[in-house]
C-alpha cells in the first residue's frame, strides 16, 4: 500500500489554465506538506496543514490554493498557470510529536506549463 | 544567508572510499537534522535523522552534529555506485517546519 499517494503523476498545460493534484497518506500523520522542487532540485516548502488547520503558508502566489478536507487529504489548486509554476510538487506528511517527526513524500507530481 | 546551506557538488568519489557530506545551518535553535536521498526522478527517503550532539551510525552511514558549529555532517564508508543520488540535508527550525539546503549531488565511480 502506497503510504503516500499524489493524482496526477504528470501534468502538462498550457498558460492560463487552471490545475488541481491531489494527495492523500494512509500513515496516520496529523500533519501535510506541499514542497515545490524546482529543477536544480531545491524543496522548498509552500504549505502545511495540522489536523485540517493551515500552520505554515510561505510567500506562494495567491493563485496557489491548499485545501484540506480532512487530515488524510490535501490537495493543491493552481489558478492562472504560469510557465515559472513548471516544477515538481511534492507532497508530504509527518507525525510531528514523533521523536524523528520525519517527512514521509508522495512520489511527486510534475507540472510542465508550455 | 540561506538557512540550510550544503555544497551543491557534484562531488566525485571511487568505489570503497569515504563520501563526506556537509551542512550547515542559521538557525541556533533548530532541533533535530535529516539526511535524505534523492535518486533521479524519484523522491527523497530518509538515511538518517539526528538531534543530539555527536556521531549517530547506522550501517555504512555515520552522521555527525555540533550543535556549537551549527554544523551536521553525513559520511558513507565503503561508498557504491548505488550510493549516488543527490542527498539532501533538512533541518526542523521549529514545530512542524523542516527546510532544506540544495542538495549535493553525489557519483560514486565503479
Amino acid at each position: 500500500d502506497t503510504a503516500v499517494s499524489q493524482t496526477p503523476k504528470y501534468l502538462v498545460t498550457q498558460m492560463g489554465n487552471d490545475k488541481s493534484i491531489k494527495c492523500e497518506q494512509n500513515l496516520g500523520h496529523d500533519t501535510m506538506y506541499w514542497y515545490k522542487q524546482d529543477s536544480k532540485k531545491f524543496l522548498k516548502i509552500m504549505f502545511s496543514y495540522n489536523n485540517k488547520e493551515l500552520i505554515i503558508n510561505e510567500t506562494v502566489p495567491n493563485r496557489f490554493s491548499p485545501k484540506s478536507p480532512d487530515k488524510a487529504h490535501l490537495n493543491l489548486h493552481i489558478n492562472s498557470l504560469e510557465l515559472g509554476d513548471s516544477a515538481v510538487y511534492f507532497c508530504a506528511s509527518s507525525r510531528v510529536s514523533a521523536v524523528s517527526g520525519e517527512l514521509f513524500f508522495g512520489e511527486g507530481s510534475r507540472l510542465t506549463v508550455l | 544567508q540561506k538557512e540550510v546551506e550544503q555544497n551543491s557538488g557534484p562531488l566525485s568519489v571511487p568505489e570503497g572510499a569515504i563520501a563526506s557530506l556537509n551542512c550547515t545551518y542559521s538557525d541556533r535553535g533548530s532541533q533535530s537534522f535529516f539526511w535524505y536521498r534523492q535518486y533521479s526522478g524519484k523522491s527523497p527517503e530518509l538515511i538518517m535523522f539526528i538531534y543530539s550532539n555527536g556521531d549517530k551510525e547506522d550501517g555504512r552511514f555515520t552522521a555527525q552534529l555540533n550543535k556549537a558549529s551549527q554544523y551536521v555532517s553525513l559520511l558513507i564508508r565503503d561508498s557504491q555506485p548505488s550510493d549516488s543520488a543527490t542527498y539532501l540535508c533538512a533541518v526542523r527550525t521549529s514545530g512542524s517546519r523542516l527546510t532544506f539546503g540544495e542538495g549535493t549531488q553525489l557519483t560514486v565511480n565503479p
